[in-house]
C-alpha cells in the first residue's frame, strides 16, 4: 500500500551528485515525506524527512514541489559508500507506522 | 549516544522451537517497532509498543509475539518456528508518538530456520 512511486535503480558517479526522484501524488497535507536507506544486510538507516519546505542536513538536502505531489532527495558529493536501497516514504501524521516500498537502488561508481 | 541495539546478531533455531530476540531503545524513547524483512523481500512491519502496552500489529500470526518492559526495552518472541520465518528482524524506536518523531532502526537480528 505504498504511496510513493520511485524509480527502480539508478547510477551514480562518485563525486558528482545524485538526484533520487519520489512522485507521491496522491500525498495529503498531513502527510510527511521521509527518506531512509538501506545498505545491504544493515538496518534502514533515516535521512530526511520534511513536511512542505525544503530541508537540509549533514547527509542530504530535500526538494518537495510546491504542490508536493514530488520530492527529490539530493546527495551533493557521492561516495561509493552510498551505494544503497533508498526508500521514499509518505507517512501520515496521525499514523505510527512506515510502510516501506521497493525503493531505489543506487549504485555509485568510481 | 548509543543507538537502538539489538541482540542477537544471528540464531539459528530449528523448525518448531522458539526464537527470541532482543531490543534496546535510543534512551529516552518510548515507542518500540519490530518489522520483518524475509530475503529479497520488503519490510513489513510486526509490532508497536508504546509505554508497555501493545498498540497495533501487522498481518502476521499469534505465534509472533512481544512485550515491552518498564524501562521500553522489548523482546520479540516467534513461536512454533517455521522455515519461512527465516529474516532480519528489525527493531526501531521513537519519541513520544507523533508522526513528525522520526523512527530509528537497529542492524537487526538475523533469524535462521533450519
Amino acid at each position: 500500500d505504498a504511496k510513493t512511486t520511485q524509480p527502480t535503480s539508478m547510477d551514480c558517479a562518485e563525486g558528482r551528485a545524485a538526484n533520487l526522484p519520489c512522485n507521491h501524488s496522491t500525498i495529503s497535507g498531513n502527510e510527511y515525506v521521509y527518506w531512509y536507506r538501506q545498505i545491504h544486510s544493515q538496518g534502514p538507516q533515516y535521512i530526511i524527512h520534511g513536511l512542505k519546505n525544503n530541508e537540509t542536513n549533514e547527509m542530504a538536502s530535500l526538494i518537495i514541489t510546491e504542490d508536493r505531489k514530488s520530492s527529490t532527495l539530493i546527495l551533493p558529493h557521492a561516495t561509493l559508500r552510498d551505494t544503497a536501497v533508498y526508500y521514499c516514504i509518505v507517512r501520515p501524521i496521525n499514523d505510527y507506522k512506515l510502510s516501506f516500498g521497493a525503493g531505489t537502488t543506487v549504485t555509485v561508481r568510481a | 549516544e548509543a543507538g537502538v541495539t539489538q541482540s542477537p546478531t544471528h540464531l539459528i533455531k530449528t523448525r518448531g522451537q522458539q526464537a527470541t530476540l532482543r531490543c534496546s531503545p535510543i534512551s529516552g524513547h518510548t515507542s518500540v517497532y519490530w518489522y520483518q524483512q524475509a530475503l529479497g523481500l520488503g519490510l513489513q512491519f510486526l509490532l508497536w509498543y508504546d509505554e508497555g502496552e501493545e498498540r497495533n500489529r501487522g498481518n502476521f500470526p499469534p505465534r509472533f509475539s512481544g512485550r515491552q518492559f518498564p524501562n521500553y526495552s522489548s523482546e520479540l518472541n516467534v513461536n512454533a518456528l517455521e522455515l519461512e520465518d527465516s529474516a532480519l528482524y528489525l527493531c526501531a524506536s521513537s519519541g513520544i508518538y507523533h508522526s513528525g518523531n522520526t523512527i530509528y532502526f537497529g542492524e537487526g537480528s538475523w533469524l535462521t530456520v533450519v
